[in-house]
């Protein structure tokens, strides 16, 4: 079946340091890739998302790139702020399986300090 | 403001309990989900409803039981719950047609604890 795996955390970088958080995916079809972000005591936000290959979601300053060839959805961003502190999902989408949820990594939390 | 209101925000409850969670959508989508979250472990999908037709089922215990009367509302009622039960319940919500690439967009969730 379809699985997401995603870089242990936490992640702990200075504020203005650049992030890459690891994501990588196995799937059936052709699934269309996410991330959220989840803030303390919120549910879940959509971050940035990609529906085929060699798309570029973006948002926030985020970026990640939709890589077929490694099947990869990694998560950047140039100069990371003290307010990006949460923790950060990547999540796929295949309809091929027959099912409308989404498939989720396990998370990985972030921590900027000043 | 996500668009998706989940109420009770906190919920403590004893073993031998019967509650229910609710979940409204004002986006004006025709599919609904419930996700469990416990520390430490991937979302769990529970329960997907489309059109308010169950049409995913993830193995839940029969002490978790979806009602879903119409596409903006979606409860959870929960009846002789165990210790691990604990965690945070999400729902979300999104446009089903047909197509993967419609994201969800979620509630800020329920946080149960089991007494």
């Amino acid at each position: 079946g379809d699985s997401v795996t995603q870089m242990e955390g936490p992640v702990t970088l200075s504020e203005e340091a650049f992030l890459t958080i690891n994501c990588t995916y196995t799937a059936t079809g052709y699934p269309s890739l996410f991330w959220y972000v989840q803030y303390p005591g919120e549910g879940l936000q959509l971050l940035l998302k990609a529906t085929k290959a060699d798309d570029k979601g973006s948002n926030k300053g985020f970026e990640a790139t939709y890589r077929k060839e490694t099947t990869s959805f990694h998560l950047e961003k140039g100069s990371v702020q003290v307010s990006d502190s949460a923790v950060y999902f990547c999540a796929l989408s295949d309809l091929d399986t027959g099912r409308r949820a989404l498939t989720f990594g396990s998370g990985t939390r972030l921590q900027v300090q000043p | 403001e996500t668009g998706v209101t989940q109420t009770p925000r906190h919920l403590v409850m004893g073993m031998t309990n019967k509650k229910s969670l609710k979940c409204e959508q004002h986006l004006g989508h025709n599919a609904m989900y419930w996700y469990k979250q416990s520390a430490k472990k991937p979302l769990e999908l529970m329960f997907v409803y489309s059109l308010e037709e169950r049409v995913e089922n993830n193995s839940v215990p029969s002490r978790f039981s979806p009602e879903c009367p119409n596409s903006s509302h979606l409860f959870l009622h929960l009846h002789t719950l165990q210790p691990e039960d604990s965690a945070l319940y999400l729902c979300a919500s999104s446009q089903d047609r047909g197509q993967s690439n419609q994201p969800q967009h979620f509630g800020d969730g329920t946080r149960l604890s089991i007494l």
